[in-house]
């Protein structure tokens, strides 16, 4: 059974940082294209980027690159989304997601999602 | 980046069926067959519920089609259910930089 587990909720303070996690199960993980997606409080799912656990290779939506960082280590099955400096604004429900094949295909499986809370 | 663009709200009575509709450019939904829909409930993680315009994966009921005309994608819900009220969101391949892009979001409610 495919299975995408991620870490606990995070509550920090606005300049910390923090690093959150993705563990994939049940499949190939480093054939799989993994994904996160951030849905703020009460609003929409918003596309951050992709990451293929094979050989790191990473894309980033233009309204997150440089504002998070995308890794995974696959000796683990692990993928993980970092902030080096969090806002106020990175207040959100993250999720990772594996993609059903390629760059276009969409996300067949999801995390249980990972809130994280920036608040002084 | 700016999302597609769907109804807020979208509502039908049991056994009735609904259409969702998602609107891009020719930049993504007009111009490829990369268009999926997610399902979610309140406090839960989005389930995918037809990609590539009309596929339906593997355990998703019938009564769920997706198509396409144009820059406008469509979700129907056919023989509304309770379980069915739920956010729906559209998201589709988007040339360029973005790679991909999701709707604004739909809340279907069952009356």
């Amino acid at each position: 059974e495919v299975q995408l587990v991620q870490s606990g909720a995070e509550v920090k303070k606005p300049g910390e940082s923090l690093k959150i996690s993705c563990k994939g199960s049940g499949y190939s993980f480093t054939t799989y294209w993994i994904g996160w997606v951030r849905q703020m409080p009460g609003k929409g799912l918003e596309w951050m980027g992709i990451i293929y656990p094979g050989d790191s290779d990473t894309r980033y939506s233009p309204s997150f690159q440089g504002q998070v960082t995308m890794s995974a280590d696959k000796s683990i099955f692990t993928a993980y989304l970092q902030w080096s400096s969090l806002k106020a604004s990175d207040t959100a429900m993250y999720y990772c997601a594996r993609r059903l094949g390629g760059t276009t295909t969409p996300f067949d499986y999801w995390g249980q999602g990972t809130l994280v809370t920036v608040s002084s | 980046q700016s999302a597609l663009t769907q109804p807020a709200s979208v509502s039908g009575s049991p056994g009735q069926s609904i259409t969702i509709s998602c609107t891009g450019t020719s930049s993504d939904v007009g111009g490829y067959n990369y268009v999926s829909w997610y399902q979610q409930h309140p406090g839960k993680a989005p389930k995918l519920m037809s990609y590539e315009v009309s596929n339906r994966p593997s355990g998703v009921s019938n009564r769920f089609s997706g198509s396409k005309s144009g820059n406008t994608a469509s979700l129907t819900i056919s023989g509304l259910q309770a379980e069915d009220e739920a956010d729906y969101y559209c998201s589709s391949y988007r040339s360029g930089s973005t790679l991909e892009v999701f709707g604004t979001g739909t809340k279907v409610t069952v009356l």
